[in-house]
């Protein structure tokens, strides 16, 4: 069964931190993302990358980054954690070049508190 | 710009009721359709798909209709169950790498 996993299902962090979200994928796939979800604010794009070093911003890069050095590997990085950036990251990755038309394959999610 | 509107929940329906989640959208060109279905503290799941218009998509025994003149991808299920209890997402793929989700909609199915 292909999968998308995620290191974490729970984090706890204090206050200037720096925090590494780790995913990986066993698909082959060349895309991978990064979304953050909010209750009454949906999935919001942070970064996403389409090849092995390349990535792209996404709606709400502020206070991220990121990491692709293997294909199957997509790190999420927040430099210095903040109370506002808890949250439920989730990890997703799609094949091919027009990914939209694949749909993703989403991790189980990792839910982050900063305290 | 492109966008996905879908019907507020929480939708509460009895056990072997139908089911219809409504969703439209605005786009330019010609987008693939997509639900997805999260299931409480999980990622989200590919649930169906449609990639052109007048395609049906299905699984599970949901299933959606890439409507382009009413610019509508409807769920519809004829009989729920209790385990069909998540959150639904309609979403829409532009072409490129992205995809525009909406807001979803919970749905609560009582025994």
């Amino acid at each position: 069964d292909v999968k998308v996993t995620q290191s974490s299902r729970y984090l706890v962090k204090r206050t200037g931190e720096k925090v590494f979200l780790e995913c990986v994928q066993d698909m082959d796939h060349e895309n991978m993302f990064w979304y953050r979800q909010d209750p009454g604010l949906g999935l919001r794009l942070i970064y996403f990358s389409y090849d092995v070093k390349m990535k792209e911003k996404g709606d709400i890069p502020e206070g991220y980054s990121v990491s692709r050095e293997k294909k199957e590997r997509f790190s999420l990085i927040l430099e210095s954690a903040s109370t506002n950036q808890t949250s439920m990251y989730l990890c997703a990755s799609s094949p091919g070049q027009l990914s939209a038309d694949y749909g993703y394959t989403f991790g189980s999610g990792t839910r982050l508190t900063v305290v | 710009g492109d966008s996905v509107t879908q019907m507020e929940g929480p939708v509460t329906l009895s056990e072997e009721a139908f089911l219809t989640i409504n969703c439209t959208y605005t786009a330019t060109g010609y987008p693939s359709l997509f639900w997805y279905v999260q299931y409480p503290g999980e990622g989200l799941q590919l649930l169906l798909k449609a990639t052109k218009a007048d395609d049906k998509g299905s699984n599970k025994g949901f299933e959606a209709t890439y409507r382009k003149e009413t610019t509508s991808f409807h769920l519809e299920k004829g009989s729920v169950q209790v385990s069909d209890s998540a959150v639904y997402f309609c979403a829409l793929g532009t072409g490129g790498f992205k995809t525009i989700f909406g807001a979803g909609t919970r749905l609560f199915v009582k025994a």
